[in-house]
């Protein structure tokens, strides 16, 4: 089934390390890809989203993605991670049709230390 | 802040009341959506409205009636639900088709609890 996946449940990081945050995908043609984020007890933020064009994309609060083709994958990177970036983090694709259907990875819980 | 509102954002209800959980998105977004989630799971699709008509049931109970009366508001009306139906219930809306390149604003949720 075409789906996005995510392998980690959770991702633990100190602050002021790099952090990624992984995503593979199985869709056939050219993917409509998204990460969103949810901190506790809130809606889903939209951080970024891959259309067409260049393969890295620069998002919401340093966050960017590269989206690699050969590798089916569309990680989530920021250089220097912040103990306020800790939430759930959802990869999402675009299902296709003519409304926007979004469907969800699993997510990844990301803990930054201090 | 989130440019969709959800009201209200905490509902307790029993089994055998009548509730409604209202949308309002002033974005002039054609396409709207309920989704359900549960604790840290992934939203899971419930209803979507395309110009006001529905377009895609994800085979929901009947006990969720949605409602779609202008392009703004999208309600999510509530009878006799069960206690396995207390999750966070996302609005969400969208421009239609590939004009937005399918990204979808989210409210903040209301936070349904069944007893």
């Amino acid at each position: 089934a075409q789906s996005v996946a995510q392998p980690e449940d959770q991702v633990n990081v100190a602050e002021g390390n790099p952090l990624t945050v992984k995503c593979t995908y199985s869709v056939s043609g050219n993917p409509y890809l998204f990460w969103y984020v949810q901190y506790p007890n809130r809606g889903l933020q939209f951080l970024l989203k891959y259309i067409t064009g260049d393969n890295l994309v620069k998002g919401s609060y340093g966050f960017e993605a590269e989206f690699n083709k050969s590798q089916t994958s569309f990680h989530l990177k920021k250089p220097s991670a912040l103990v306020s970036d800790s939430a759930l983090y959802f990869c999402a694709r675009r299902d296709g049709g003519a409304t926007n259907k979004l469907i969800f990875g699993t997510g990844t819980l990301l803990a930054v230390q201090p | 802040d989130t440019e969709v509102t959800q009201t209200p954002k905490h509902l307790v209800m029993g089994m055998t009341n009548k509730k409604s959980l209202k949308c309002e998105q002033h974005m002039g977004h054609r396409a709207m959506y309920w989704y359900k989630q549960k604790a840290k799971k992934p939203p899971e699709l419930m209803f979507v409205y395309s110009y006001e008509k529905l377009s895609i049931n994800e085979s929901v109970p009947s006990r969720f009636s949605p409602e779609c009366p202008n392009s703004s508001l999208l309600n999510l009306h509530l009878h006799a639900l069960q206690p396995e139906d207390s999750a966070l219930y996302l609005c969400a809306s969208s421009q239609v088709g590939t004009g937005g390149n399918g990204e979808l604003f989210f409210g903040e949720g209301s936070r349904l609890t069944v007893l």
